[in-house]
């Protein structure tokens, strides 16, 4: 069984650019988080998805980002017109479930980087 | 809000020593707690979880313990490894649902 896939594993994009982040969730979750962890910080929670559903938005910020988790594919985080704040490891995790004793498996990052 | 707060690195033991990493948490209801671990351009992998007091966790040598009466869930390894070299997040989830709070990690140096 494949772990949580995540492309693209390096991203650089100059200002104003877009960045597109995939994440492929482990066969059979349904659930999926993405978080930023900014240079020498821990990971900060971002959004939360169910197939077609944005369930939580709370930790992404208003303007440019833009989260999807369509019916069929990828789950997808956008980035528009990037600024050198945005970047920062970008990290999927998916979960069969949502109960309380739920564990997230994580993908191994895409790290983006603004010149 | 949830929080996590864990001792800040970098930590630096040698080979053999004794590991200990505090955590300590604030959250409504009863949180699950997790310790993961990062390798270095890797991606955080779980060590161990416990899901209610007095649970204990144990992975590969480590383990934690929930202590509800302190608010605690500290990481500890009687004899560290030099490939044990990586930063630890503790973490949390509480509620209905599996948004995890992190710490803001601790980094471990093992030197040989």
């Amino acid at each position: 069984n494949a772990g949580v896939m995540q492309n693209p594993r390096h991203l650089v994009r100059r200002r104003g650019q877009e960045a597109r982040l995939r994440c492929s969730p482990m066969k059979g979750h349904s659930h999926v988080y993405w978080y930023r962890q900014l240079p020498e910080e821990g990971l900060k929670f971002m959004v939360y998805l169910q197939k077609e559903n944005i369930i939580d938005e709370s930790g992404m910020p208003k303007e440019r980002f833009s989260a999807e988790f369509p019916k069929e594919g990828p789950s997808i985080l956008r980035i528009q017109q990037v600024v050198r704040g945005d970047s920062a490891a970008y990290f999927c995790a998916s979960s069969p479930g949502a109960g309380p004793q739920e564990t997230q498996y994580f993908g191994p990052g895409t790290r983006l980087l603004v010149l | 809000g949830d929080s996590v707060t864990q001792m800040e690195g970098p930590v630096t033991l040698s080979e053999e020593a004794f590991l200990t990493i505090n955590c300590t948490y604030t959250a409504t209801g009863y949180p699950s707690l997790f310790w993961y671990v990062q390798y270095p351009g890797e991606g955080l992998q779980l060590l161990l979880k416990a899901t209610k007091a007095d649970d204990k966790g144990s992975n590969k040598g480590f383990e934690a313990t929930y202590r509800k009466e302190t608010t605690s869930f500290h990481l500890e390894k009687g004899s560290v490894q030099v490939s044990d070299s990586a930063v630890y997040f503790c973490a949390l989830t509480a509620g209905g649902y599996q948004k995890v709070t992190f710490g803001t990690g601790t980094k471990l140096q093992v030197i040989p």
